[in-house]
């Protein structure tokens, strides 16, 4: 199985600052990586997928980079509705999927 | 629009059964891939299985398997998930999901419903 580790657990930032988030695999799973947004209560929004694509309608301040076991989603300027619980999922290593434990980035 | 809307969660003692239904609309049913992903409260996801959009291939997590089965029907554009043998950390929201089939049966979920809630307890 192919485990997804996300850091922080938690990343407090103000409002209008730049938010990186990692997550990394235990192996390597190429670009086949995606990333979720989660608002209380509300279902997971996918906002990027194959590691650096961006879903149409996701706002451009959201970037993704990275291959093989590092990645990072970055926020370039955080606005009141991007804090929220982020995920990162590998879709490689099939028949399993797995996601990452989640970051939580709230306002400082 | 897409909508994806999860009935038949609720109250069940360990060992029970229970079925949950994702009733899709918006789109063309058998062209989208489903899965069911589930969050125990307080908690990450958990993928739990897919099915292919003709519903000939399914998959499973380890946790689920020999337990759980997926299935869909394609006439009523409804997905199923039947659930036997619960136990208390089978307690979670559930959620239904969706690819494009042409994609991959297994990849990124493009769209999501809103979740049903199933607790597992006496």
């Amino acid at each position: 199985e192919t485990v997804m580790t996300q850091s922080p657990a938690t990343l407090s930032v103000s409002p209008g600052e730049r938010a990186t988030l990692s997550c990394r695999a235990s192996q390597s799973i190429d670009s086949n990586l995606a990333w979720y947004q989660q608002n209380p209560g509300q279902a997971p929004r996918l906002l990027i997928y194959g590691a650096s694509i961006r879903v149409t309608g996701i706002p451009a301040r959201f970037s993704g980079s990275g291959s093989g076991t590092e990645f990072t989603l970055t926020i370039s300027s955080l606005q009141s509705e991007d804090f929220a619980v982020y995920y990162c999922q590998q879709y490689n290593r099939r028949p399993a999927l797995s996601f990452g434990g989640g970051t939580k980035v709230e306002m400082k | 629009e897409v909508q994806l809307l999860e009935s038949g969660g609720g109250l069940v003692q360990p060992g029970g059964s229970l079925r949950l239904s994702c009733a899709a609309s918006g789109f063309t049913f058998t062209s989208f891939a489903m899965s069911w992903v589930r969050q125990a409260p307080g908690k990450g996801l958990q993928w739990v299985s897919t099915v292919s959009g003709s519903g000939g291939r399914t998959y499973y997590s380890d946790s689920v398997k020999g337990r759980f089965t997926i299935s869909r029907d394609n006439s009523k554009n409804t997905l199923y998930l039947q659930m036997n043998g619960l136990r208390a950390e089978d307690t979670a929201v559930y959620y239904c999901a969706i690819r494009p089939a042409s994609s991959g049966d297994l990849g990124p979920l493009d769209y999501w419903g809103q979740g049903a809630l199933v607790t597992v307890s006496s």
